[in-house]
């Protein structure tokens, strides 16, 4: 089944220790996303990207990175990770093409700061 | 600026009941895609129905459905014959074509057996 897949589902790090979350997907989607959700929430927009163009949130922390290699793998790189970066991370992607607006989303990895 | 605003921070149904999930939202576009996602708890968060502003017609999908007021910016998902696997955080969201989505605060659905 085409899907959208995040690695690991669980990521524990050390304050100030970088981190990398990854995504990848099957269904050949031009657009992918990064979200933070915290506990009880709304996801919020981190970045995403149109193929390869890259849109970064005004409000994103500088401290948020992302990488996109190739149409199935995007990654999302924390340099020194915070107490307050715990989160859920969410990946998303969209087709990209009219009329299929909607986002498919991965089952999320849930980092814990130590 | 587009917002969604989801006025129920928590609802609770009676298992084979049916619940009402409120959403409003606030644009000058005249083209947009509405959304509701729903969260299961530590799971996935999938789409439950689309509805495209253009449409006047409600989407249905199953047991959910939709009322959407395209004047008053409101749109409401009917879920009938709640199911225990129902329960979850019930998300609507808002797109403009080429833009970000838009997320609600979301509502928290409590199915009781």
């Amino acid at each position: 089944d085409a899907m959208v897949i995040q690695n690991p589902r669980y990521q524990v790090t050390q304050f100030g220790k970088p981190v990398t979350l990854s995504c990848s997907q099957t269904l050949n989607h031009n657009v992918m996303y990064w979200y933070q959700q915290k506990s009880s929430q709304a996801p919020k927009l981190l970045f995403h990207y149109y193929d390869k163009d890259f849109n970064n949130e005004a409000d994103t922390p500088d401290n948020f990175q992302s990488r996109r290699p190739n149409t199935s793998f995007c990654f999302l790189d924390i340099r020194s990770p915070g107490l307050g970066d715990a989160a859920m991370y969410l990946c998303a992607t969209r087709s990209g093409l009219a009329g299929r607006e909607e986002q498919y989303f991965g089952p999320g990895t849930r980092l814990t700061v130590t | 600026a587009q917002t969604v605003t989801q006025s129920q921070p928590e609802m609770s149904v009676q298992e084979a009941e049916t619940v009402t999930l409120s959403c409003t939202y606030d644009t000058s576009e005249s083209n947009y895609y509405l959304f509701w996602y729903k969260q299961p708890p530590s799971r996935q968060m999938i789409l439950v129905i689309r509805q495209e502003a253009y449409k006047q017609q409600n989407a249905t999908e199953n047991r959910f459905s939709v009322n959407f007021q395209k004047a008053a910016k409101s749109f409401s998902l009917k879920i009938s014959d709640s199911q225990l696997g129902d329960t979850a955080m019930y998300f609507c969201a808002f797109m403009v074509p080429g833009n970000q989505f838009y997320f609600g605060t979301g509502t928290s659905l409590t199915v009781i057996p």
